[in-house]
């Protein structure tokens, strides 16, 4: 059974930094791309950044560009999201999600970042 | 950026009912290999998104086949035959076709009447 945790959670103020990882579970991590994407409250999915299988390609929403950083560490089947300079808007519900067949296949059950002084 | 439009923001069905909910993009899916990357999620009510249908019209593991989907180029629609209680919540359309940025539609709602 595939199974994606995130942990990370926590309260944060506006300029700081924090990290977000994924475990993985249930297939072989190292040959999927991962995503992470993010649901601010009350509102719809934004997709945010997509490493590949191997890392050697990377890529990011404007939104995060230049703040935020996707990882992998396929030995420990774990994604990371390193996040600089935190704004009140990336306050957010993050889900990491594996691609599948073009898509987002799998989702973990989300770690709640909120940015506020 | 592809702009995903989907309608109707929300609806309201009766059990038994079938609905359909309609996904537009702003440019055509259809990827240089040919396939169309365009993709339905359900996000059930204080639960993470999950897949529902890919590449247009193929079910996830498990999806029962009342749902299905149809569509090409930029016009695309999700089909619930026989609604079930278990299906309310939102329903997003995706694109992974055209990236970065991957976007989603805004979401439907879905109630049981």
């Amino acid at each position: 059974e595939v199974q994606l945790v995130e942990s990370g959670e926590g309260l944060v103020q506006p300029g700081s930094s924090m990290k977000l990882s994924c475990v993985a579970s249930g297939f072989t991590f190292s040959n999927y791309g991962m995503n992470w994407i993010r649901q601010a409250p009350k509102k719809g999915l934004e997709w945010i950044a997509l490493i590949y299988y191997d890392s050697s390609s990377k890529y990011y929403a404007d939104s995060v560009k230049g703040r935020f950083t996707i990882s992998r560490d396929n030995s420990k089947n774990t994604l990371y999201l390193e996040m600089n300079s935190l704004r009140s808007e990336d306050t957010a519900m993050y889900y990491c999600a594996k691609s599948g067949s073009g898509d987002f296949d799998y989702w973990g059950q989300g770690v709640m970042v909120t940015v506020s002084s | 950026d592809v702009v995903m439009t989907q309608t109707p923001p929300s609806l309201s069905v009766a059990i038994g009912q079938s609905v359909s909910i309609s996904c537009k993009s702003s440019q055509s899916l259809v990827y240089s290999d040919g396939k169309t990357y365009l993709h339905w999620l359900l996000q059930s009510p204080g639960r993470s998104p999950k897949r529902l249908i890919y590449q247009v019209s193929n079910l996830g593991s498990g999806v029962p086949d009342r749902f299905s989907g149809t569509g090409s180029q930029k016009d695309f629609t999700l089909k619930i035959s026989r609604v079930e209680a278990e299906d309310l919540g939102v329903y997003y359309c995706a694109q992974t076709t055209h990236f970065p940025p991957f976007t989603f539609g805004s979401g439907t709602k879905l109630e049981i009447k």
